[in-house]
């Protein structure tokens, strides 16, 4: 079993549909939760982070800590088309700055 | 603006040569990492450098190595590129000023075909 868990998809919604991206994990260490966004053929840019529990939004996107049930999402409200991307996240220990990533989602946010 | 570079966006090899992956970043960042990234794998760490000349394995170092002389430069080579090395590589780069060091810069990646 994998340290991270997440659907590789393709997760394919309507315009304006809310999105719900997930990531499962099993290392009780981690501390810090990353989202990153990755346009085809370019490099991951980070979208978010949260440290430890709790919920963080910024515009259009909301992340979420579950530790209890090592569980974290990520919520696209008004999903648009230039959303469509691979989400990855990734997470890491406190003192280390070596992240350990998710497979990544693709989201296809169809007109 | 951060900005990390890699020498090539798309690069076609023989069996057996030796490859030269280059990784510039201009924002005095200490640490460096190598990534290859193959569908439904996701992102692997091949090796990592927290300052010039010091290097760590990651998870899948077998078949690679890497050289780093200057903070801003981290260079992957392959020394007999192999089929199964065909993928994407990514390089990024983090700072020890940032505290909980989430934050990694990415490059566009460079797409290695080994024929």
């Amino acid at each position: 079993q994998k340290e991270v868990e997440q659907d590789p998809g393709p997760l394919s919604v309507p315009e304006g549909a809310i999105v719900s991206l997930n990531c499962t994990y099993s290392n009780s260490a981690f501390q810090y939760f990353m989202w990153y966004r990755q346009y085809s053929r370019k490099g991951p840019e980070l979208l978010m982070y949260t440290y430890s529990s709790g919920n963080k939004e910024d515009g259009r996107f909301t992340a979420q800590v579950d530790k209890s049930s090592k569980y974290i999402s990520l919520f696209i409200r008004d999903s648009q088309p230039s959303d469509s991307a691979t989400y990855l996240c990734a997470m890491k220990p406190g003192g280390s700055y070596i992240p350990t990533f998710g497979r990544g989602t693709s989201l296809i946010v169809h007109p | 603006d951060v900005k990390v570079t890699q020498s090539s966006r798309y690069l076609v090899k023989r069996t057996g040569e030796k490859v030269f992956l280059e990784c510039v970043q201009d924002m005095d960042h200490e640490n460096m990492f190598w990534y290859r990234q193959d569908p439904g794998l996701g992102l692997r760490l091949i090796y990592f450098s927290y300052d010039v000349k010091m290097k760590e394995k990651g998870d899948i170092p077998e078949g690679y190595s890497v050289s780093r002389e200057k903070k801003e430069r981290f260079s992957l080579i392959l020394e007999s590129a192999s089929t199964n090395q065909t993928s994407m590589y990514l390089c990024a780069s983090s700072s020890f000023r940032d505290r909980t060091g989430r934050e990694q810069y990415f490059g566009p990646g460079t797409r290695l075909t080994v024929t």
